[in-house]
């Protein structure tokens, strides 16, 4: 299995408050994304990276931000969360965008109540 | 816009049947597809990737298809086993997208059966 870590596993929060997922991989890839997994949507991209401090959007990064100061860390912020963000987050991982083959890892499960 | 659609969304089958999953996709200018199993609970977990130029590619009791003309890739299982039950998605990669994009379909979710 690819080296790939994300925390916490299982977390509940308030509306309103900010909240913080952490990706971790020991594999040296370039490249990482967040995805977010709801029953009905499937999973959809919310932010990835091309490399340390490059970031971009993907289809659902509305009340999302992401930072990468470190080639093996990737992070999810939800400013300031929302019951929609109820969902499952995973983070993938890709050596280039050549060989492509994503990699994820075991997910966060996030309650906004 | 890429959609990717997966059918049938459920099977169950019997202990030992061969199988298929069926995965189709509307824009066919892909680079490549790749078939992951999601166990409940867990994260994906990357079968196979086919790239654009490829027709096939097979993993042990695992085959899978690409028909780019066609918009279609099949996952075929070869004597299945409890084991194999999962949710399989497939995930599809569009020419163009540097950053390694994967549009996903929603899933097959298979149980075999003793």
């Amino acid at each position: 299995d690819a080296g790939i870590t994300q925390s916490p596993r299982h977390k509940v929060t308030e509306t309103g408050t900010p909240v913080t997922l952490r990706c971790h991989q020991t594999e040296n890839h370039r490249y990482m994304y967040w995805y977010r997994q709801d029953p009905g949507h499937g999973l959809r991209l919310i932010h990835y990276s091309y490399g340390v401090k490059d970031t971009d959007k993907g289809e659902v990064s509305d009340g999302y931000s992401v930072s990468r100061s470190k080639t093996e860390d990737f992070l999810l912020t939800l400013e300031s969360a929302t019951s929609s963000q109820t969902s499952v987050y995973f983070c993938a991982i890709s050596e280039s965008w050549e060989a492509s083959e994503q990699y994820f890892g075991p997910g966060t499960r996030l309650t906004v109540t | 816009k890429q959609e990717v659609t997966q059918i049938p969304a459920a099977l169950s089958v019997p202990e030992g049947e061969n199988l298929v999953l069926n995965c189709s996709f509307t824009d066919s200018a892909i680079y490549n597809l790749q078939w992951f199993r999601q166990d409940p609970g867990k994260g994906l977990t990357s079968l196979l990737l086919i790239q654009s130029s490829q027709r096939e590619q097979t993993s042990g009791r695992l085959n899978a298809s690409l028909d780019k003309s066609s918009g279609r890739s099949t996952l075929y299982i070869a004597a299945s086993q409890p084991g194999d039950s999962a949710t399989y998605l497939c995930a599809v990669r569009r020419w163009g997208t540097s950053y390694g994009k994967l549009t996903f379909g929603q899933g097959t979710i298979l149980t075999v059966h003793p």
